[in-house]
């Protein structure tokens, strides 16, 4: 079964700082990859996905995640918090069907002014 | 414009009444996902459709029944609603078997509460 779980449900950074939110899968097969951010109120928007076509993945809003294999990890980053990215960021993972997705328990981000 | 829409955004109603949440994508997927996200944030499949075919269906309580009746809309009825249905459920749509890397596209969330 896959699964992804992300470490640290609350991260609190300041503004301008590196943000680094950790997400880990559990896959037998090569895994099928996404970012998801929540902003209050709203529905998750895509932020990036893993595509195997290159380890380090840029997203929307100057995020970008690298995958890495050895560590069956897929941890996202942004060299400088802004407060608009204030929201819960989710990792997920899909089968290789396309058809299921296994989301984390999510990360608060809370940005610092 | 909207990708996926879904309707109403907020249902506040009483113990023991029927519901009805509505959704549609006009993004030509052809899988279409309920998920119900609790106090906690945390995010539960209840139910997938491909091509109007169910194809998932999490442990839920048979008092939830999803109808799909095309590829582009499913909708969620509840029946005899209990105080633990509050939550946010959001209907979602991707690509689903003809495409594994296709993301997740979501709606804005439907907010039951339940009193």
């Amino acid at each position: 079964a896959q699964s992804v779980t992300q470490l640290g449900s609350h991260v609190s950074v300041s503004e301008g700082a590196l943000v680094l939110l950790r997400c880990n899968y559990s896959s037998s097969v090569p895994p099928y990859l996404f970012w998801y951010v929540q902003y209050p109120n709203q529905g998750l928007q895509l932020l990036l996905k893993y595509t195997s076509a290159a380890t380090l993945v840029k997203g929307i809003n100057g995020f970008e995640a690298e995958f890495k294999k050895s560590e069956t990890s897929f941890h996202l980053t942004k060299p400088s918090a802004h407060m608009s990215d204030a929201a819960e960021y989710f990792c997920a993972v899909s089968t290789s069907t396309g058809n299921q997705f296994y989301f984390g328990t999510g990360t608060s981000l809370t940005v610092i002014p | 414009d909207t990708a996926v829409s879904q309707t109403p955004k907020y249902l506040v109603t009483q113990m023991g009444n029927d519901k009805s949440i509505k959704c549609e994508q006009n993004l030509g997927h052809d899988t279409m996902y309920w998920y119900k996200q609790d106090s906690k944030k945390f995010l539960k499949i209840m139910f997938s459709y491909n091509n109007k075919e169910l194809i998932i269906n999490e442990t839920v309580p048979n008092r939830f029944s999803p109808k799909s009746p095309d590829k582009a809309h499913l909708n969620l009825h509840i029946n005899s609603l209990e105080l633990g249905d509050s939550a946010v459920y959001f209907c979602a749509s991707s690509q689903g078997l003809s495409g594994a890397y296709s993301p997740l596209h979501f709606g804005n969330g439907t907010r039951l509460t339940v009193t």
